[in-house]
């Protein structure tokens, strides 16, 4: 089935250093992809549309500035969480759409990024 | 405004002990519903899709149904294997590829 990879799994940086997570799909090519940010015992809440080759789409109060994507191929995005604080610290999650449709959306495993 | 809803926000059966988790959706047009699985510190792992009122899938000891108002996760016979957090998404049309996350239910079964 679909795979979507996505590193590293954790990751503890300082205040105001930057972290960069991958997204990559491993066996199909997806010209979007998104990114989710999820709280301890709440849901997925979007971030932003990621798409290959042009400018990210941020929901309603997601920094762009802060949260930087790139697309920059049809199998890999990149999030970067530039100057980083304690509150930015979570779990975020990126997900493709594999477009043969027999998977719906297919997510990475997630990154645990502590801010200390 | 487009809202998905999960209930029971928890449960807690009994190994074998048989039981229904409900989603309820207001959209202004669904394009298909998603669940999927997601265990703890893990991404979500896809388990239906539905597209239209009527429709009912099944994998193992769980089925998917699907009316115009909401979908139902029953699951049959449970084992602890099948304790974690079940999550119900929509894709909503002319929404791009969007889709809205309820909150999920998070299941606990005892052995």
């Amino acid at each position: 089935g679909a795979v979507v990879s996505q590193h590293p799994s954790r990751v503890i940086c300082k205040s105001g250093t930057s972290v960069k997570i991958e997204c990559r799909s491993l066996d199909f090519q997806a010209t979007t992809m998104f990114w989710y940010r999820q709280f301890p015992k709440q849901s997925l809440m979007l971030m932003a549309t990621s798409n290959e080759g042009s400018k990210a789409t941020y929901e309603q109060g997601v920094e762009k500035d802060k949260f930087l994507i790139n697309h920059a191929s049809l199998t890999l995005s990149t999030l970067t969480v530039t100057s980083a604080h304690p509150e930015d610290s979570s779990f975020y999650i990126c997900s493709a759409r594999d477009l043969r449709d027999l998977y719906g959306y297919t997510f990475g495993s997630g990154t645990r990024l502590t801010v200390v | 405004e487009d809202q998905v809803t999960q209930s029971p926000e928890a449960l807690r059966l009994q190994e074998g002990e048989s039981s229904s988790l409900n989603c309820s959706y207001t959209v202004s047009g669904l394009r298909g519903l998603f669940w999927y699985r997601q265990d703890p510190g893990k991404g979500p792992e896809f388990l239906f899709t539905l597209y239209s009122a009527g429709e009912e899938k099944e994998k193992e000891r769980l089925k998917a149904t699907l009316t115009k108002k909401e979908s139902f996760l029953h699951i049959t016979a449970p084992k602890p294997e099948d304790s974690a957090t079940y999550l119900c998404a929509v894709q909503i049309m002319n929404r791009d590829d969007k889709i809205i996350f309820g909150k999920g239910t998070r299941l606990h079964i005892l052995p």
